[in-house]
């Protein structure tokens, strides 16, 4: 079965750091772009970050630009979201998505989230 | 990076339709056909509905669809059915090669 499982959430202090994973199983990990998408308690869906099958290129959203990094390694098929300086405002749950291979704008898979909670 | 605009909520009864629109800007919705529609039932994981505009992904019924003007994309769900019932985001490319949401719509079947 094709499938995404994300881990790794959790409760965390303000300006403390949290280490996503998103493990896939059912296809080539190697072949795709990958996402993280996050969602805050009664808001919608926000880009978070993105990361090309090689991870030669890596885009950020703006909101955490310069805290968060994402990787990947593709010969333990492993996805990664490693968070710093978190705030309260980066509480959500966080999914994270595969990129569909033959358009560079759909997110065709995406895992059920793990909710980051972040407060004092 | 601000969020595409989407109506907070739509309605419809079992059988009509409803469309929800997507509004950007010439720099993601307007300037590229890389739109893209999700449905998102609470709990639950975001499913992929309309793709590239108006491509559906294999699986998805044709009671789906989507189109675009200008800076404006639209979802129209055709034959509503209570399962319909569900939280829909449209997203888009943009021209700084990321990627945007929209602030999500609430569809209500009466």
């Amino acid at each position: 079965e094709v499938q995404l499982v994300e881990s790794g959430g959790g409760l965390v202090r303000p300006g403390g750091s949290l280490r996503l994973s998103c493990a896939p199983s059912g296809f080539s990990f190697s072949t795709y772009t990958f996402t993280w998408v996050r969602q805050a308690p009664g808001k919608g869906l926000e880009w978070v970050s993105s990361i090309t099958n090689s991870g030669s290129l890596i885009k950020y959203a703006d909101s955490v630009k310069g805290r968060f990094t994402i990787s990947r390694d593709n010969a333990k098929n492993s996805l990664y979201l490693q968070m710093n300086s978190l705030r309260v405002e980066d509480t959500a749950v966080y999914y994270c998505a595969r990129d569909a291979v033959t358009t560079i704008n759909a997110f065709d898979i995406w895992g059920q989230g793990t909710m980051v909670t972040v407060s004092s | 990076q601000s969020a595409l605009t989407q109506p907070a909520s739509v309605s419809g009864s079992p059988g009509q339709s409803i469309t929800i629109s997507c509004t950007g800007t010439s720099s993601d919705v307007g300037g590229y056909n890389y739109v893209s529609w999700y449905q998102h039932h609470p709990g639950k994981a975001p499913k992929l509905m309309i793709y590239d505009v108006s491509n559906r992904p294999s699986g998805v019924s044709n009671r789906f669809s989507g189109s675009k003007s200008g800076n404006t994309a639209s979802l129209t769900i055709s034959g509503l059915q209570a399962e319909d019932e569900a939280d829909y985001y449209c997203s888009s490319y943009t021209s700084s090669n990321t990627r945007v949401f929209g602030g999500g719509t609430k569809l209500t079947v009466l």
